[in-house]
């Protein structure tokens, strides 16, 4: 059964600080579609990045980046030289029959 | 634009009682799905619909049923309300029929603050 695992419950940094988000899968499939959502204060769920399995290139997207290893079965998050309106819950999720989604993990950026 | 519509944004039911929460699209997305999210579980899927026509259980299902009514509605039904089923619903939609070859990026709506007592 496919599974989602952010063994992160909660990080706290100061700004500035580079911080890594850890993202775990499950799937028996070959084919599969991996995401992060952020969801802050306000409660919508913000879509940051897909990549599918087939695609283990690294992104950045600004401060952003992402580590995909099928190796390990990992996604990682790494938010670089963090702001205070990083502060959110950040989920990883996975996409093979249906989407299941990680427990999230709770970032707070103190200034 | 409204993209997805999630009513009602609160309710508080008694042990028991039947409500339909609503959603609508507007984005001509074939798949619509039902979440719930609950502190320390994430997001966890009840029902989804891959198409018009279609509904499939997900991860909890049980004590809900959903009906696509549309290409555009997709509702959940609690028939007898349980204090565990106090959460925040969040409907979502998405261009690709899971599993497909494309994107499968959920666009959601606001949530559902339903409190069971």
């Amino acid at each position: 059964a496919q599974k989602v695992t952010q063994a992160q419950t909660e990080i706290s940094v100061v700004e500035k600080e580079d911080v890594t988000l850890d993202c775990v899968y499950e799937t028996r499939d070959t084919t599969y579609y991996l995401f992060w959502y952020k969801q802050p204060p306000s409660g919508e769920l913000v879509f940051l990045i897909r990549r599918n399995s087939f695609d283990e290139q690294n992104e950045i997207s600004g401060r952003y980046s992402w580590n995909f290893q099928k190796s390990t079965s990992s996604f990682n998050f790494t938010i670089t030289a963090s702001q205070v309106v990083d502060s959110a819950v950040y989920f990883c999720a996975l996409l093979d029959n249906d989407m299941r989604f990680g427990a999230g993990t709770r970032l707070t950026v103190k200034p | 634009n409204a993209g997805v519509t999630q009513t009602p944004k609160f309710q508080v039911l008694k042990t028991g009682q039947s409500m339909t929460l609503q959603c609508a699209q507007d984005m001509n997305h074939n798949s619509m799905y039902w979440y719930r999210q609950d502190p320390g579980m994430g997001l966890r899927l009840i029902y989804y619909s891959a198409s018009e026509g279609t509904t499939d259980k997900g991860e909890v299902p049980n004590g809900y049923n959903v009906s696509r009514l549309n290409k555009r509605e997709f509702s959940l039904r609690l028939e007898s309300a349980a204090p565990s089923q106090t959460s925040v619903y969040f409907c979502a939609s998405s261009e690709a029929t899971l599993g497909g070859a494309n994107t499968g990026e959920l666009f959601f709506g606001e949530g559902s603050r339903l409190t069971v007592l």
